[in-house]
């Protein structure tokens, strides 16, 4: 089965960026989505399509992806950045979505 | 305004069955794919199963084929999810979530229900 590898934790203090990164094999040929969770509430949709951000998501959050390797940027980061943040592709070989194993950023 | 409102969990026995709701408004769940999703306490994100906007299509996770069944009113506007012989590990929150339509991203979601399965 598919599978998304994302560091555990990331660090990184207020003003700067961040860069969470998501492991798969080709995932620069699927459409990568991130979602940013705050501890008690849903997940929010922060990018789709590997790059868009829906309305009313700052534009300090941005997404790429190539190769095995999808990254979300978060510029200047604010500490109401502290949150967990996962990818997301559907697999076409299983018909199946796949979550990346989340990210916990902590701002210093 | 688009809102996702789940209900249903509660605390069942291994082995027992439970009843998911997630009644959508401010859209018609027949124009878009419809998913659900779990997280164990303390855990990540886990997709479960997924419905096709057309209904005819359905998705569902390894860990829950067999068991899990999703499946919707179109006339109530209403997604479900049948969980059948649960086991203690099925215990998380259970989120419904919108497929946006453009990349498989959920760009709605509700805000959860618990289900726990303890004896």
């Amino acid at each position: 089965s598919y599978v998304l590898i994302q560091p555990p934790s990331v660090s990184v203090a207020p003003g700067k960026t961040a860069r969470i990164t998501c492991g798969g094999n080709s995932v620069g040929d699927k459409s990568v989505n991130w979602y940013q969770q705050k501890p008690g509430q849903a997940p929010v949709l922060i990018v789709y399509y590997d790059s868009d951000r829906p309305s009313g998501i700052p534009e300090r959050f941005s997404g790429s992806d190539s190769g095995n390797t999808a990254t979300l940027t978060i510029s200047r980061v604010e500490a109401g950045d502290e949150a967990d943040y996962y990818c997301q592709v559907w697999d076409n070989d299983s018909d199946h979505y796949v979550f990346g194993t989340g990210t916990r950023v902590t701002v210093l | 305004e688009v809102q996702l409102l789940e209900s249903g969990g509660g605390l069942v026995q291994p082995g027992g069955s439970l009843r998911l709701s997630c009644a959508a408004s401010g859209f018609t769940l027949t124009s878009y794919a419809m998913t659900w999703v779990r997280q164990a306490p303390g855990k990540g994100l886990e997709w479960v199963s997924l419905i096709s906007g057309s209904g005819h299509t359905t998705y569902s996770a390894d860990s829950v084929k067999g068991r899990f069944t999703i499946s919707r009113d179109s006339s109530k506007n209403t997604l479900s999810l049948q969980m059948n012989s649960l086991r203690v590990d099925d215990t998380a929150v259970y989120y419904c979530a919108k497929d946006g339509g453009i990349g498989g991203a959920f760009d709605f979601w509700g805000q959860g229900t618990m289900v726990t399965v303890s004896s």
